[in-house]
């Protein structure tokens, strides 16, 4: 079946650190690919997303690339800020637009 | 154009009640998807409409249950609460119901069970 492991959180960072979660995901067929990001009291809002392989989603500094031959989509910035902190969620879409999340990785950025 | 809307935002209810949430999605778009978000239990599928029809279920007990509108809007009723309901409920639409579609969240309910 159709799953997504996430890295575990919660990972804290100081101001302008590169940030990686690793993603990886289990799936049948070619699903698309998508990074959620959700901040306190609210619901998720998508970051970015990659539909077939080797394409890159990017937005707001953060991106990933969707790799087949590891089956992953790593989510990547070169210099986080402490309105990043959020809890991060990686998820695959199949054909008939089924998602599947991943746990969620909570990011805390300190000054 | 207006987002996902999700109403009430926050609900207390007591221990066998049941509780029905509302689901405006965007103009528009015809799917509608249900998530129950918990912090032990993450985010869990439970039920996605398109065209008033119940296209997929996740594995939620029947007291679980929702419908389409011909609008579009969708509801969620919950009914004989259990305390294990206490959870934040997440709508999201999306505008097809197959190929790669984005989902768009609404802010969610928040209810709790006492």
């Amino acid at each position: 079946g159709n799953s997504v492991t996430q890295m575990e959180g919660p990972v804290t960072l100081s101001e302008e650190a590169f940030l990686t979660i690793n993603c990886t995901y289990t799936a049948t067929g070619y699903p698309s690919l998508f990074w959620y990001v959700q901040y306190p009291g609210e619901g998720l809002q998508l970051l970015l997303k990659a539909t077939k392989a080797d394409d890159k989603g990017s937005n707001k500094g953060f991106e990933a690339t969707y790799r087949k031959e590891t089956t992953s989509f790593h989510l990547e910035k070169g210099s986080v800020q402490v309105s990043d902190s959020a809890v991060y969620f990686c998820a695959l879409s199949d054909p008939g637009n089924q998602f599947y999340f991943g746990t969620g990785t909570s990011l805390t950025v300190i000054p | 154009k207006a987002g996902v809307t999700q109403t009430p935002r926050y609900l207390i209810k007591t221990r066998g009640q049941q509780v029905t949430l509302s689901c405006s999605p965007i103009s528009g778009h015809r799917s509608v998807s249900w998530y129950q978000q918990t912090p032990g239990q993450g985010l869990q599928f439970l039920f996605e409409y398109f065209s008033e029809t119940q296209r997929n279920k996740g594995n939620f007990p029947g007291r679980f249950s929702g419908r389409q509108f011909s609008n579009s809007r969708s509801e969620m009723n919950v009914s004989t609460l259990e305390l294990g309901d206490s959870a934040l409920y997440l709508c999201a639409s999306s505008l097809q119901a197959s190929g790669a579609n984005v989902l768009t969240f609404g802010a969610g309910s928040r209810l709790t069970v006492l």
